[in-house]
């Protein structure tokens, strides 16, 4: 089974502290994504990956960054916390070539609230 | 603007019965399509996909259904169950997107005894 992990389910922070959300997968995935969830708005993508070191923005990449040393690990970082980063954090991955590495599998997502 | 759009916010259904999601997309780049459940306070899962050179998918109790020309799928569950209730997305990828999908806003049902 594909297993996808996030070093946490709930942090709290406060406004402008650095926040670093990490994920693992152990299928050895090429795509790993980043996606927020809010309410009435689904899932919104924020930066995906495609390779080592590589990085793509998403729909919402402002006020984040990401990083991707080793290809099971991807980690998005919030520079400065706002409260309207409060949001359900959800990573996910998939293979890289052919219909499959649209079958994303996702994280069990990290509950961020910013104070 | 909302590339993949999920009209009904929730839909109440009784046990036994069919549950219909349904589903309209706007990008006509889009050519693979899946659904998505989610249980609260954990990850979607992958549900059941279907291609564009396809026009049904079936895995069990669950259909999809797809209309290229009216650009709109759909998700049929039958017969409903108690562990269906959740939220589902349909999300959409196509050529060029590098494997990204664009995911519906989500629609809660509620398998009803």
């Amino acid at each position: 089974d594909v297993k996808v992990t996030q070093s946490s389910r709930y942090l709290v922070k406060r406004t402008g502290e650095k926040v670093f959300l990490e994920c693992v997968q152990d299928m050895d995935h090429e795509n790993m994504f980043w996606y927020r969830q809010d309410p009435g708005l689904g899932l919104r993508l924020i930066y995906f990956s495609y390779d080592v070191k590589m990085k793509e923005k998403g729909d919402i990449p402002e006020g984040y960054s990401v990083s991707r040393e080793k290809k099971e690990r991807f980690s998005l970082i919030l520079e400065s916390a706002s409260t309207n980063q409060t949001s359900m954090y959800l990573c996910a991955s998939s293979p890289g070539q052919g219909a499959s590495s649209y079958e994303q599998y996702f994280g069990p997502g990290t509950r961020l609230t910013v104070t | 603007d909302q590339q993949v759009k999920q009209n009904s916010p929730s839909l109440s259904v009784q046990e036994g019965r069919i549950s219909i999601l349904n589903c309209d997309y706007t990008n006509s780049m889009f050519d693979y399509f899946l659904w998505y459940k989610k249980y609260p306070a954990e990850g979607p899962t992958f549900l059941i996909s279907i291609s564009s050179i396809k026009d049904k998918n079936e895995d069990g109790r669950f259909t999809v259904f797809l209309n290229k020309s009216a650009k709109h799928l759909s998700l049929h569950i039958v017969p409903s169950q108690p562990g269906d209730s959740a939220v589902y997305f349909c999300a959409a990828g196509g050529t060029g997107t590098a494997s990204k999908l664009t995911f519906g806003t989500g629609t809660r049902l509620q398998v009803t005894l």
